[in-house]
Parts: structure tokens; sequence; C-alpha cells
């Protein structure tokens, strides 16, 4: 059973670039889960996809992040004009729909904005 | 007042004790309640998860949930230093599907 995958693990970027991190689910795994993590934080719930539906957004998600997941498979997550305050960990989970729905985290992309 | 709250530590423990983690909860339709362990520069790891008054054992961990009292709990029998993370505890409510995360409480195992 392959666990979630993100890529890319680290990135730095200048302040108002763009950029855009992916995020492999595990493979029966029908929810897709974004959360941001700040040191001495806990995840923060960004947004939320069961298959290609984006359900929920988070209120704190400004208008220059969008996520997709176009097939209800892999997810991508973009963030326009970074800004430093953008910095942390963004981390991607999935679950099952079924059941308790226990989220499986994935490795993490960190985000370092100069 | 935070959603879900738990001490931010550290907790410092020595090999073989027991330790005792403990996180409140303000929202009363919660259902589910899961904790994962996280070390440095790592993402976090699910360890347990309840959804049931009472307790839940899994190997040395044992979690602990009232919803009377809004409170869940994590033990972990015979402590080890690769125990030493910062240990989260995460609610998910009522219809919604996402985690609300506490801050975490940072375990330190000493020999």
């Amino acid at each position: 059973d392959t666990g979630v995958s993100q890529d890319p693990r680290h990135k730095i970027t200048k302040r108002g670039q763009n950029v855009t991190f992916r995020c492999d689910p595990i493979s029966e795994h029908n929810r897709l889960y974004w959360y941001r993590q700040t040191l001495g934080q806990g995840p923060e719930f960004l947004t939320y996809f069961q298959n290609e539906a984006q359900l929920e957004k988070s209120r704190l998600l400004s208008d220059r992040f969008s996520a997709e997941r176009p097939k209800g498979s892999f997810s991508t997550l973009e963030i326009q004009r970074t800004e430093q305050g953008d910095s942390a960990m963004y981390l991607c989970a999935s679950s099952r729909l079924a059941g308790g729905a226990e989220q499986f985290f994935g490795p993490g992309t960190r985000l370092t904005v100069l | 007042q935070k959603e879900v709250e738990q001490n931010s530590g550290p907790l410092s423990v020595p090999e073989g004790a027991i330790a005792s983690l403990n996180c409140t909860y303000s929202d009363r339709g919660s259902q589910s309640f899961f904790w994962y362990r996280q070390y440095s520069g790592k993402s976090p790891e699910l360890i347990m998860f309840i959804y049931s008054n009472g307790d839940k054992e899994d190997g040395r961990f044992t979690a602990q949930l009232n919803k009377a009292s809004q409170y869940v709990s994590l033990l972990i029998r015979d402590s080890q230093p690769s125990d030493s993370a910062t240990y989260l505890c995460a609610v998910r409510s009522g219809g919604y599907n996402k985690l609300i995360f506490g801050a975490g409480t940072r375990l330190a195992v000493h020999p």
C-alpha cells in the first residue's frame, strides 16, 4: 500500500512568484485534504475534495490560493503572488469515503518565501 | 476559546513510565477523535482514533474519550526515548470532514 506522496518536498521562492504543489493520495482513497502548518502550531485546514469535487474551503484561504483535483486522483495547490507569510509546511492527506475516514498525511512540502 | 486545546508541554517522563497527554474540545457535536505523532521536521502520523466513550487500547497506546466532559486523552505505557515527539489531538465535527487540530504537546522521554 503506497502512502500519500507530495512533490516537491522543499520549495524556495521569491516574494511575488507563483508556486504549485502536487499531491498523490493513497490509490483507493476518494477524499483528499490540504492543510498548512507553521512552527509550533497544529495543521490548519485549507480545503477538501471528494473525488473531483471541491466540497469545502477554509475562510482563511485567500483568493491567491487555488486547488484542483481534475480527475479525482492527484491534486495541485497553487499559490499566486507569494508572500512571506505563506512560508509554511503544506500537508496533503487522504481518506476513504466510508467508515471513520481516518486521514493519512503525506510528507509535506516545505515552502520558504524570501 | 480555541476549538481544540492541548498543553504545549514539554511533558518530561522517565523511560518506562506512563505518559498521559490530554486534550479538550469545544464543539459538543464532535464525533471522531484522533491522535497523531509528529517528529521534528516530519509530517503527522496517525497512531490512534476513537469514536465512542470509553477506552480503546492498541499496544502501548490507550485512547480515552469522555464526551460529556469534552475530553480525550492518550496514555503511552512503558514510554521509550523513541516516543519523544509532538502529539497532536484532532477532532472531526458533525457533517464536516476536516480535522481541527490542537497545537500539540511535546513529549520528552529521558533514559
